[in-house]
C-alpha cells in the first residue's frame, strides 16, 4: 500500500509553546488529508479535513485558531498546535486520501505537553 | 449526528476459538471500514465494505455489511495470538469526501 509519513514521531514540549507536525504522502498526491487525535485507550476523533490550496474544514468543537492546518502542496499537510497545554497531549494521526474509498494512515505523532 | 457503536469493547479469547465483533451505526451510510491498531501504532486497513451484503475475507478474518440493519460484523475464525490488537470500525458520514466516524474500538486479546 501507499506510504504516509509523519514527523516527528514523538515530541515533548513545554506548556505555552507551539508544535508543528508534518504529514507527507510519499508515493501519491493527495488533495485531501485528514487529521485525527486519539487519547489513550480511546477511539480516533476526526479533527479536520485538510484540502490542498484551500482552508481546512474543522469538526465541531475543534478550535481552528489552536490547531492550525496548512496543506501547501499535494504531498504535505502540517498541523500546528499553538500555545500547547497539557490537555493537548495526545496521539495525532494523519491520513491521506488516495481516492474515495481509500485513506492511508500515517504512523502517528505522540505529543506530550509538560 | 452519526454514532458508531462496537460490541464488545473488550474481548479475551482462547486460541482456536471463534468470535464475532459487532459494529452498529445510526444513520445511512454506504461505506464501512475495518482497521486494526497495535499498541502505540497507527491504523492498518483490513476491509472496505461498499454495498449491502458485501462480504470480504482475509485469512482468519471475515467482514460483512448489512446496510438495512446498519450493522457490520467482523468474524474471527480459529483465533491465534497474532490477532491480538484493537479493532475499529469506521463509517463514512457522507456521500462525498471521506469524513470517518470511528467506533470505540474492540480490544482483542487472544490467549495461548
Amino acid at each position: 500500500g501507499a506510504v504516509v509519513s509523519q514527523h516527528p514521531s514523538r515530541v515533548i514540549c513545554k506548556s505555552g509553546t507551539s508544535v508543528k507536525i508534518e504529514c507527507r504522502s510519499l508515493d501519491f498526491q493527495a488533495t485531501t488529508m485528514f487529521w485525527y487525535r486519539q487519547f489513550p485507550k480511546q477511539s480516533l476523533m476526526l479533527m479536520a479535513t485538510s484540502n490542498e490550496g484551500s482552508k481546512a474544514t474543522y469538526e465541531q468543537g475543534v478550535e481552528k485558531d489552536k490547531f492550525l492546518i496548512n496543506h501547501a502542496s499535494l504531498t504535505l499537510s502540517t498541523l500546528t498546535v499553538t500555545s500547547a497545554h497539557p490537555e493537548d497531549s495526545s496521539f495525532y494521526i494523519c491520513s491521506a486520501q488516495l481516492h474515495r474509498d481509500t485513506q492511508y494512515f500515517g504512523p502517528g505523532t505522540r505529543l506530550t505537553v509538560l | 449526528e452519526l454514532k458508531v457503536e462496537q460490541n464488545p469493547l473488550f474481548l479475551s479469547m482462547q486460541e482456536g476459538k471463534n468470535y464475532t465483533i459487532y459494529c452498529n451505526y445510526s444513520t445511512t451510510s454506504d461505506r464501512l471500514y475495518w482497521y486494526r491498531q497495535d499498541p502505540g501504532k497507527s491504523l492498518e486497513s483490513l476491509f472496505v465494505l461498499l454495498s449491502n451484503g458485501a462480504v470480504k475475507q482475509e485469512g482468519r478474518l471475515m467482514a460483512s455489511l448489512d446496510t438495512k440493519a446498519r450493522l457490520s460484523t467482523l468474524h474471527i475464525t480459529a483465533a491465534v495470538h497474532d490477532l491480538s490488537a484493537t479493532y475499529f470500525c469506521a463509517v463514512d458520514r457522507e456521500t462525498s469526501g471521506s469524513r470517518l466516524t470511528f467506533g470505540e474500538g474492540t480490544q482483542l486479546t487472544v490467549n495461548p
